[in-house]
């Protein structure tokens, strides 16, 4: 376990739907970071949360959509499902990214059927 | 957008045998990160080296980091079955304050028993 949570592990939904991933930290750390990992884009920074507040974005599309909350878990929405998200989705964080690496927490499948 | 790309894309090697991993990088660094992943599973920190940093060794890991050439090298020593993985490096851009990483494609090691 790297005290990087992520649920569900694994989902199967239809073209067109709407599904939430959630991520709660390590204890302590304030950033959270999604990645996407796809077999032909690699691990595509998504959207990092500080604190609660939205810090950067990256190759976030507009269908999808996140927030950190109070207690610092995060939760990664993404809507009108199509094909080509099919992709393990990664949420990390890190107490001081610019001393100390990454933790990762194991991932989301996700399957869009 | 891909930060760093690694050389070779798979490196097949015998147990007991050293396996060199290249990173090449295209912009100022705050640090590099090395990351190893188990097929499917989330990503493991291994080390970091700052851009002041020349070398790093972290148990049969050694890092090198020539910031002129905007390149890094990751050396696994003395390999083991165990070590058969995916390793990424990752870079943290200077400037700004969000320290996202940016990951490479990868190298995939096969360590035959």
């Amino acid at each position: 376990d790297s005290g990087v949570t992520q649920t569900p592990k694994h989902l199967i939904t239809a073209t067109g739907q709407r599904v939430t991933l959630r991520c709660s930290p390590r204890s302590g750390d304030l950033s959270v970071y999604w990645y996407q990992q796809s077999l032909d884009q690699g691990l595509q920074f998504l959207i990092q949360y500080y604190n609660g507040e939205e810090r950067a974005k990256g190759n976030i599309l507009e269908r999808f959509s996140a927030q950190q909350f109070p207690d610092l878990h995060s939760e990664l929405n993404l809507s009108s499902l199509e094909l080509g998200d099919s992709a393990l989705y990664f949420c990390a964080s890190s107490p001081s990214p610019a001393n100390y690496g990454y933790t990762f927490g194991s991932g989301t499948r996700l399957t869009v059927v | 957008s891909q930060q760093g790309e690694e050389d070779p894309q798979a490196l097949s090697i015998q147990e007991g045998e050293n396996a060199t991993m290249n990173c090449s990088y295209k912009t100022s660094i705050n640090n590099l990160q090395w990351y190893r992943q188990n097929s499917g599973r989330g990503l493991v920190h291994l080390i970091l080296i700052r851009s002041n940093e020349r070398e790093k060794h972290s148990g049969r890991l050694r890092v090198t980091l020539d910031t002129s050439k905007k390149s890094s090298s990751l050396l696994i020593t003395a390999s083991r079955a165990a070590d058969t993985a995916s390793y990424f490096c990752a870079t943290v851009n200077s400037g700004g304050s969000n320290y996202k990483l940016t990951f490479g494609k990868g190298t995939l090691l096969t360590v035959n028993p």
